[in-house]
């Protein structure tokens, strides 16, 4: 899988929108973009993830350059649950040779949303 | 609610015990996932079982092993506990059929396991 790299924490204030970046200039072609984020010592969450085109969903948007060397996910209106580690993570899909194994989560980055 | 549920929720006890730790995935998922998460290291994947077989392994230690039952329930088990392994252990499955899995995991709530 593609490496990732993230800022180590972010701050944001609250009702304005969120921008986490995420570089994987060793993408390939059949890898795609996953964020998850993780709420103190909760499970990771499912958020979103991309192949090529911009997503959007009813948590996020994400945003692909066209090299696809880089992402962002963008919370448009950041509240205080909104603080937590994101995680961004790049891997094909199994049934593409993506491998069996989880997910491999990185550091993250800790978004710290500011009332 | 991931609909992923992981019992129990914490645990005591001491180095050299054994303790066994259960998942029950979401319904219709047939993978299920183990993750160790430490203060110093993040989350960690130990293992992974596919319809009752191991299906990749991590960085799970000779002293952890689990399984994958008919009924799809797994169990972690820990033993000769060291003071290292207190962790939060978390489970997560995965939607039933390969051809529409792009990586989606659903967690638990994760169990805290303290060895003293």
């Amino acid at each position: 899988d593609a490496k990732t790299t993230q800022p180590t924490s972010m701050d944001c204030a609250e009702g304005r929108a969120a921008n986490l970046p995420c570089n994987h200039s060793t993408i390939s072609g059949n890898e795609y973009v996953y964020w998850y984020r993780q709420i103190h010592s909760q499970g990771p969450q499912y958020i979103i993830h991309g192949l090529k085109n911009n997503e959007t969903n009813e948590m996020a948007s994400l945003i692909i350059t066209e090299d696809r060397k880089s992402s962002t996910l963008i919370l448009p209106h950041a509240t205080l649950r909104d603080t937590a580690v994101y995680y961004c993570i790049v891997r094909a899909p199994i049934y593409s040779g993506g491998g069996a194994d989880g997910l491999t989560f990185g550091k993250g980055t800790h978004l710290i949303i500011q009332p | 609610d991931s609909g992923v549920t992981q019992t129990p929720k914490h645990l005591i006890t001491a180095t050299g015990q054994r303790v066994t730790l259960r998942c029950s995935p979401r319904s219709g998922d047939l993978s299920v996932y183990w993750y160790q998460q430490s203060l110093d290291q993040g989350l960690q994947f130990l293992i992974q079982y596919y319809n009752g077989e191991e299906r990749a392994k991590g960085n799970i230690l000779e002293r952890f092993s689990a399984q994958q039952f008919p009924d799809l329930h797994s169990e972690l088990n820990l033993s000769s506990l060291e003071l290292g392994d207190s962790a939060l252990y978390f489970c997560a499955s995965s939607v039933a059929a390969a051809a529409l899995n792009t990586g989606e995991l659903f967690f638990g709530e994760g169990s805290r396991l303290t060895v003293l």
